[in-house]
């Protein structure tokens, strides 16, 4: 079946622009994560959303970044006023559910580049 | 502080040669511990979940064991095809995200 899909695959923006970056997880997975993956570094937790429960924004490195969900269907992930350190691969997971430990399937990301 | 920590960060193998990468974790309340392979310029792709202490899985040329304070991803005559980034990450306490390690970028020469 049809996996994560994320849109777009990269994005050029200047500094102090606003980006928005798209998540379609797989259909019927109730849980959806973002991560951020800078170069060289490991994945780094930004957000997550489990059905109709409040978000676990723990991740979000600042009030600039937001991020919201249409149900259990699409995620949006925006970045207001983008500095040259938000430059990085965005990832978007989803799986079955947030518990027991289900494994997350990633989608191909969404490389950001501020200039 | 949950920590996750993955050696060496780099190994070259010749075909046929093999080797395990090592997943060492510091955390509070394990609930699983997953590996997954990357590609280049791909997202991750998931391998295997562990449960607990002395579980293994195998899926091919790898194979995949858990210790109480480390997991290893042992790779059997490996294959070119087996060179990318393999992700260790867990899962714990009463929170469902992941903790990644930096990975380790293997390369397999013919």
């Amino acid at each position: 079946g049809a996996g994560v899909s994320q849109s777009p695959s990269n994005k050029v923006t200047e500094k102090g622009k606003d980006v928005e970056l798209r998540c379609d997880p797989i259909s019927g997975h109730t849980a959806l994560y973002w991560y951020r993956q800078r170069l060289g570094q490991g994945l780094e937790f930004l957000i997550y959303f489990q059905g109709n429960s409040a978000p676990d924004k723990s991740g979000l490195p600042s009030d600039r970044f937001s991020a919201e969900r249409t149900g259990e269907s699409v995620s949006t992930l925006t970045i207001q006023r983008t500095q040259q350190e938000d430059s990085a691969v965005y990832l978007c997971a989803s799986s079955v559910s947030g518990s027991p430990p289900y494994e997350q399937y990633f989608g191909p990301g969404t490389r950001l580049t501020v200039t | 502080e949950d920590q996750v920590t993955q050696s060496p960060e780099a190994l070259r193998l010749q075909e046929g040669e093999s080797s395990s990468l090592n997943c060492s974790y510091t955390v509070s309340g394990l609930r699983g511990l997953f590996w997954y392979r990357q590609d280049p310029g791909k997202g991750p792709e998931f391998l295997f979940t562990l449960y607990s202490a002395g579980e293994e899985k195998e899926k091919e040329r790898l194979k995949a064991t858990l210790t109480k304070k480390e997991s290893f991803l042992h790779i059997t005559a490996p294959k070119p095809e087996d060179s990318a980034t393999y992700l260790c990450a867990v899962q714990a306490g009463n929170t469902d995200k992941l903790i990644f390690g930096t990975g380790t970028r293997l390369q397999v020469f013919p």
